[in-house]
């Protein structure tokens, strides 16, 4: 099953920008399909992105379309989410998911 | 977008109770459907993959049946631990809104 650590959480104003991390280990990382998934406080999760092993095929959910940017690092076992201009509604616990399997999170709070 | 319509959205329910969720998908998903278990402050857990497959460690009194656009997940006998809510998700993507598990 392995593990999933985020990292990179935290408070930032609107219209400011974060870079979460994802360490992976324990699995074939390479080899292996990612998402990030976020769940704002009191609501149900919501998918934000995937990514293709290789990184050749990248999904995003509509509203973080332009502003997100999923990545990774086959060589270093990590994911990333480069997250730009940041809205009060972007405030969620920030999950790391491969397929089923997810850590345990890492906030991003927006607010001035 | 493929919409995931869960219900009920909550369910009042006994130990022992046999506790049935329904989760729809707008398009055919064929058996690309999850079931979670969540806890207050926790990661959700997956319990079902692939529409009807148990995740290992996860009781046999939860199962998942359904193909297409129509799932279920069943808990046979309703145990205190049970006590959470449930969600479903197509495809490592869409998420269903989600169903309450209470104390009745």
């Amino acid at each position: 099953e392995g593990q999933l650590v985020e990292s990179g959480g935290g408070l930032v104003q609107p219209g400011g920008s974060l870079r979460l991390s994802c360490a992976a280990s324990g699995f074939a990382f390479s080899k292996s399909w990612m998402s990030w998934v976020r769940q704002a406080p009191g609501k149900g999760p919501e998918w934000v992105a995937n990514i293709k092993e290789d990184g050749s095929e990248i999904y995003y959910e509509d509203s973080v379309k332009g502003r997100f940017t999923i990545s990774r690092d086959n060589a270093r076992n990590s994911l990333y989410l480069q997250m730009n201009s940041l809205r009060a509604e972007d405030t969620a616990m920030y999950y790391c998911a491969r397929g089923y399997y997810w850590g345990q999170g890492t906030l991003v709070t927006v607010s001035s | 977008d493929i919409q995931m319509t869960q219900s009920p959205s909550t369910v009042s329910a006994s130990v022992g109770d046999r506790v049935i969720i329904t989760c729809r998908a707008s398009q055919n998903i064929r058996n690309w459907l999850a079931w979670y278990q969540q806890k207050p402050g926790k990661a959700p857990k997956v319990l079902i993959y692939k529409a009807s497959s148990l995740e290992s460690g996860v009781p046999s009194r939860f199962s998942g049946s359904g193909y297409g656009t129509e799932f279920t997940l069943t808990i046979s006998s309703l145990q205190p631990d049970d006590f959470a809510t449930y969600y479903c998700q197509q495809d490592n993507t869409d998420f269903g809104g989600g169903t309450k598990v209470e104390i009745k």
